[in-house]
């Protein structure tokens, strides 16, 4: 059975305080794994794709990596608006394009 | 680009009414659609595919005589919950697959908070 964990629940950080997210994944076969944030009360906002080994894409100040079982989300030198629930989900090859998620990591930036 | 409305935002309802909630793709046509339900403090979970012209395809555990959905056009997605009771009552978010899409990104709503008394 596919399964997606995400470490840590929560996370408080400074500002300027870097950090990463962790997303560990089992699948029978990856086609993709996307991060999405996710703002209360609304629905989650994409973020990335990747979908091999040794891939990383960075957007601002967020960076993804991919390995062949877990993903990273890097936070460096957070602001308060990076505050918000983040998200993995995983795609596998028999999924029809289905995602199944994670439970997310909620990160909390203080000034 | 690639935005993705919900109406309504907010509903709330009696125990045993109907509910319905569109989700619309505004630029973009896509031909597979999907509907999540998430519960306070909890992630999505998928209750079922929907997809274009044909009929919806439903999550184990998902009764799909209560949740109707209905996508009758490439932008646009409907769920009726049938006979509402106050256990319905969660956050529903939709999401949107667009046919340009190469990676299979999906693309979401901004969700419906369903409220039961």
């Amino acid at each position: 059975e596919d399964q997606v964990t995400q470490s840590p629940e929560a996370l408080r950080l400074q500002e300027g305080e870097s950090s990463s997210l962790n997303c560990s994944y089992t699948v029978s076969g990856l086609r993709g794994l996307f991060w999405y944030r996710q703002d209360p009360g609304k629905g989650p906002e994409f973020l990335f794709t990747l979908y091999s080994a040794g891939e990383e894409k960075e957007k601002e100040r967020l960076k993804a990596t991919l390995t062949k079982k877990e993903s990273f989300l890097h936070i460096t030198a957070p602001k308060p608006e990076d505050s918000a629930t983040y998200l993995c989900a995983v795609q596998a090859d028999d999924s029809w394009g289905k995602l199944q998620f994670g439970a997310g990591t909620q990160v909390v930036v203080t000034p | 680009g690639a935005v993705v409305s919900q109406h309504p935002s907010r509903v709330i309802c009696k125990s045993g009414t109907s509910v319905k909630i569109e989700c619309r793709s505004l630029d973009f046509q896509a031909t597979t659609m999907f509907w999540y339900r998430q519960f306070p403090k909890q992630s999505l979970m998928l209750m079922a595919t929907s997809n274009e012209g044909s009929k919806a395809t439903y999550e184990q555990g998902v009764e799909k005589d209560k949740f109707l959905i209905n996508h009758a056009s490439l932008t646009l997605s409907t769920l009726t919950v049938t006979s509402a009771h106050p256990e319905d009552s969660s956050f529903y978010i939709c999401s949107a697959r667009p046919d340009w899409a190469t990676y299979n990104e999906q693309f979401f709503g901004p969700g419906t908070r369903l409220t039961v008394l």
